[in-house]
């Protein structure tokens, strides 16, 4: 059972544009979402991450918007840069296990951002 | 840099045998995650130790076993190996007990021929 479904799988950006990747949850009781990021050769970066009391989370180009009711939050990366081309996990966490438990992750998008 | 050290960066082997994936977290971290990354399956959870002691298991198989030594480094035990289990298999490490903020190694390429 995937409980945190991502889309979309690959995705090509104009340098400059605006990058969305989308991600939907099943667990409710998911209180902390963050994505990570994945350069080849690399293990996974933490990005930027949210947790359900805020609707939107920003960090420089980097934007988190969550919407709780529709179990649903993505990443928007704005004026894309090559240097963005990488790949994009979200991912959620289950306070059941006092944060002990490992990160749900998504599939993961591939972004190329082209020159 | 993470900070977190994996070794070795590349393993192939055959079916049947055994290896040793080891990981160092980052200075001061007392838990450590492994992962296994594959096309299929994407990055899913296996075990978790902190400071020595189990503190969780995901979808680990009963070939694969993991322990965190008091120097906290742990090692990733994967025996009666098979095709499928060719993968990336990455360590995390946190401060603390908390899945939050982890910090990943650059991972162990395992082939099973």
């Amino acid at each position: 059972q995937q409980q945190v479904k991502q889309s979309p799988q690959s995705l090509i950006v104009q340098k400059g544009g605006i990058s969305i990747i989308n991600c939907a949850y099943e667990n409710t009781a998911f209180d902390y979402f963050p994505w990570y990021q994945q350069f080849p050769g690399k293990g996974p970066a933490l990005l930027i991450a949210i947790r359900p009391d805020v609707s939107e989370k920003k960090e420089g180009r980097f934007t988190i918007s969550f919407n709780k009711s529709a179990k649903q939050f993505s990443l928007h990366i704005m004026d894309s840069q090559p240097g963005d081309s990488a790949t994009y996990f979200c991912a959620a966490s289950d306070p059941a296990g006092g944060g002990a438990d490992g990160l749900t992750f998504g599939k993961g998008t591939h972004l190329i951002i082209q020159p | 840099d993470s900070g977190v050290t994996q070794t070795p960066k590349h393993l192939i082997t055959a079916t049947g045998q055994r290896v040793t994936l080891r990981c160092s977290p980052r200075s001061g971290d007392l838990s450590v995650y492994w992962y296994q990354q594959s096309l299929d399956q994407g990055l899913q959870f296996l075990i978790h130790y902190y400071n020595g002691e189990e503190r969780a298991k995901g979808n680990i198989l009963e070939r694969f076993s993991a322990q965190q030594f008091p120097d906290l480094h742990s090692e990733l035990n994967l025996s009666s190996l098979e095709l499928g289990d060719s993968a990336l298999y990455f360590c995390a490490s946190s401060v603390g007990t908390s899945n939050e903020k982890l910090f990943f190694g650059s991972g162990t390429q395992l082939s099973v021929l």
